[in-house]
């Protein structure tokens, strides 16, 4: 999973307060999906980019979440208003192409809302 | 029912020994099977990755895949200390590109 790159890694957000959690794809990769890991679980798919578009947001809450993945730039995930529920493990992963077989991950932004 | 079903564990063998991992899943759609190694406060790291029913074989580790079954199974010989870790299987399906996790069994091997 090496080459894609998020930031912040850990982040600590008071309920209320905006999360904004920043992912560059792999060099030449030009779609990025988030996915979020709850504790003990396993990753629940959110959304799935491609530059300036959204393929596919079936896995994103209706409020307070929201996408993109701008022409310049890396893909902003942001969460308004943040309630504790929204701790967890965010993760994004880029591919080439529309190719199942090579999504590669990165290392995680962690959010603790308290 | 969740479309993708794996034993959270723990599983806890001796070192040398072989890990047995497997997902049972309830859509024929998903074409394409993955496994993912996922160490404490790390990304998923790709392990395995297959399309068609069978074995493929990476070093010490194996996958099978048996669509008429809807299973796949992952082997480790050989265990190492240094493969305890939560192991994912994932899939995909030939149209649309979200990969879907099961919960995933965490693994530990023990010196």
């Amino acid at each position: 999973n090496a080459g894609v790159m998020q930031n912040p890694r850990h982040l600590v957000r008071r309920r209320g307060q905006e999360a904004r959690l920043r992912c560059s794809p792999m060099k030449g990769h030009s779609h990025v999906y988030w996915y979020r890991q709850l504790p003990e679980e396993g990753l629940k798919f959110m959304v799935y980019l491609q530059k300036e578009n959204i393929i596919d947001e079936s896995g994103m809450p209706k409020e307070r979440f929201s996408a993109e993945f701008p022409k310049e730039g890396p893909s902003i995930l942001r969460i308004q208003q943040v309630v504790r529920g929204d701790s967890a493990a965010y993760f994004c992963a880029s591919s080439p192409k529309d190719s199942g077989n090579t999504i590669y991950f990165g290392e995680g932004s962690w959010l603790t809302v308290v | 029912q969740k479309e993708v079903e794996q034993d959270p564990g723990p599983l806890s063998v001796p070192e040398g020994a072989i890990v047995s991992l497997n997902c049972t899943y309830s859509n024929s759609a998903f074409q394409y099977f993955m496994w993912y190694r996922q160490y404490s406060r790390k990304g998923p790291e790709l392990l395995m990755y297959t399309y068609s029913s069978g074995n493929k074989e990476d070093g010490r580790f194996t996958a099978q895949v048996d669509k008429s079954s809807k299973y796949i199974s992952l082997f480790i010989r050989d265990s190492q200390p240094s493969d305890s870790a939560t192991y994912l299987c994932a899939m995909f399906k030939a149209a649309g590109n979200k990969l879907t996790f099961g919960g995933g069994t965490r693994v530990l091997v023990k010196p």
